[in-house]
């Protein structure tokens, strides 16, 4: 089964910040990688996600840098707020696969 | 007016009871989803339906049946509970089943469901 793999499992930053989250995939079908963020009690929500042809995209205060030979792509916040505080995604379809696969997830806290 | 709608949002029942869930999205997606989230936040794929059509079925036991009466309502529904069925099981759409599409998930709010 297509493994998608995240790190940390949880983090701690002070307001202001730069929390970095990894994740690093196998065979990817889609080449589409993206990310989602979810608050308690809520369903998850795309936040933002990168096609291969680049290395960076930035989403306002949300980048991903995608580094294809390595099959890793990451999520940086700037000046990260207590309400980013919530649990990111990372997700990809495997080779051959309809089935978007999701990391274990990384729970943010971002302390006042 | 809520894209993915999910009910009940929160269930407790009794084990071996029977129960269901209901989903509809007026996305105009082709493509419909179950995931279940357990205690630790891991999203597990379940099921998935395109156009109607089952296409994901993953190791579920037998006791889930999912059913899609068309393809904007996907239900899932429960027999014989147990107590490791306690989860949220998220409901999703996506606009395809293949493509960068299949990556573009719509989450519903979530059904929670305590099996005591």
């Amino acid at each position: 089964q297509q493994q998608v793999k995240q790190s940390p499992q949880s983090l701690i930053v002070q307001k202001g910040g730069i929390p970095i989250i990894n994740c690093a995939y196998e065979n990817t079908a889609f080449d589409y990688f993206p990310w989602y963020q979810q608050f308690p009690g809520k369903g998850p929500a795309l936040l933002i996600a990168i096609r291969p042809d680049v290395s960076e995209k930035k989403e306002g205060r949300f980048t991903i840098s995608f580094n294809k030979s390595a099959k890793q792509f990451s999520l940086h916040i700037m000046d990260s707020q207590p309400g980013d505080s919530a649990t990111y995604f990372c997700a990809d379809t495997g080779a051959g696969s309809y089935q978007l696969t999701f990391g274990k997830g990384t729970k943010l806290s971002v302390i006042p | 007016d809520t894209a993915v709608s999910q009910t009940p949002k929160y269930l407790v029942t009794q084990m071996g009871n029977d129960k269901s869930i209901k989903c509809e999205q007026n996305l105009g997606h082709d493509t419909m989803y179950w995931y279940k989230q357990d205690s630790k936040k891991f999203l597990k794929i379940m099921f998935s339906y395109n156009n109607k059509e089952l296409i994901i079925n993953e190791t579920v036991p037998n006791r889930f049946s999912p059913k899609s009466p068309d393809k904007a309502h996907l239900n899932l529904h429960i027999n014989s509970l147990e107590l490791g069925d306690s989860a949220v099981y998220f409901c999703a759409s996506s606009p395809t089943s293949g493509g960068s599409g299949a990556n573009v998930l719509t989450f519903g709010a979530g059904s929670r469901l305590t099996v005591l």
